[in-house]
């Protein structure tokens, strides 16, 4: 059962575009939303994380939005440049309990 | 300070060899986490340790992988009787316990079944 869907797989944007990848899930105990960025290569890093009780959280050129009631939230990359090209994995978390990732968001942002 | 460390950074086994993956986490993070990653897919969850707490093993997808945590600090991933089908990067992770806490991932093992 995959408790976090993400969509799309894979993405192209020109540079100075938006990319927008969106997440659903199912399991309402989840209390936390971090998004991670993975170069090839490399292990995920964390980018920006949300809480439930916001709906909107903007870090420099990243924005998350959550939507509670219909258990969605998205990633807005706002002026995409060729370094964002990387692989982006939404995740939710319930306290105790383990990290659920997303599938994985390809992104590549063409100069 | 230290991330998480991860040996080897790279293996290659013979099929039907044992192999043993070692994960460093940072200093005072209770929580630890397996994940697998075939190549240019997602993270597939393995297990969890959580402090001493019973492990969640329910992403082990057989007998042949284990895992465990020693003084919940040091973690092995033993996977026996390897198979093509394991060839894959292996992915560590801690975090502190607690809500809202970063997940720290390591740099992987890539796996190489032959």
């Amino acid at each position: 059962q995959q408790q976090v869907k993400q969509s799309p797989q894979s993405l192209i944007v020109q540079k100075g575009g938006i990319s927008i990848i969106n997440c659903a899930y199912e399991n309402t105990a989840f209390d936390y939303f971090p998004w991670y960025q993975q170069f090839p290569g490399k292990g995920p890093a964390l980018l920006i994380a949300i809480r439930p009780d916001v709906s909107e959280k903007k870090e420099g050129r990243f924005t998350i939005s959550f939507n509670k009631s219909a258990k969605q939230f998205s990633l807005h990359i706002m002026d995409s440049q060729p370094g964002d090209s990387a692989t982006y994995f939404c995740a939710a978390k319930a306290a105790g309990n383990k990290l659920t990732f997303g599938g994985g968001t390809r992104v590549l942002v063409k100069p | 300070g230290a991330g998480v460390s991860q040996s080897p950074s790279n293996k290659v086994t013979e099929k039907g060899k044992d192999v043993e993956l070692r994960c460093d986490p940072i200093s005072g993070h209770t929580a630890l986490y397996w994940y697998r990653q075939s190549l240019g897919q997602g993270l597939e969850f393995l297990i969890y340790f959580q402090g001493n707490s019973a492990p969640d093993k329910s992403g082990l997808p057989s007998d042949r992988f284990s895992a465990e945590r020693t003084g919940g600090s040091v973690s092995t991933l033993t996977i026996q009787r390897t198979q093509q089908e394991d060839s894959a990067v292996y992915l560590c992770a801690s975090s502190l316990a607690g809500k809202g806490t970063e997940a720290f991932f390591g740099q992987g093992t890539r796996l190489t079944v032959v």
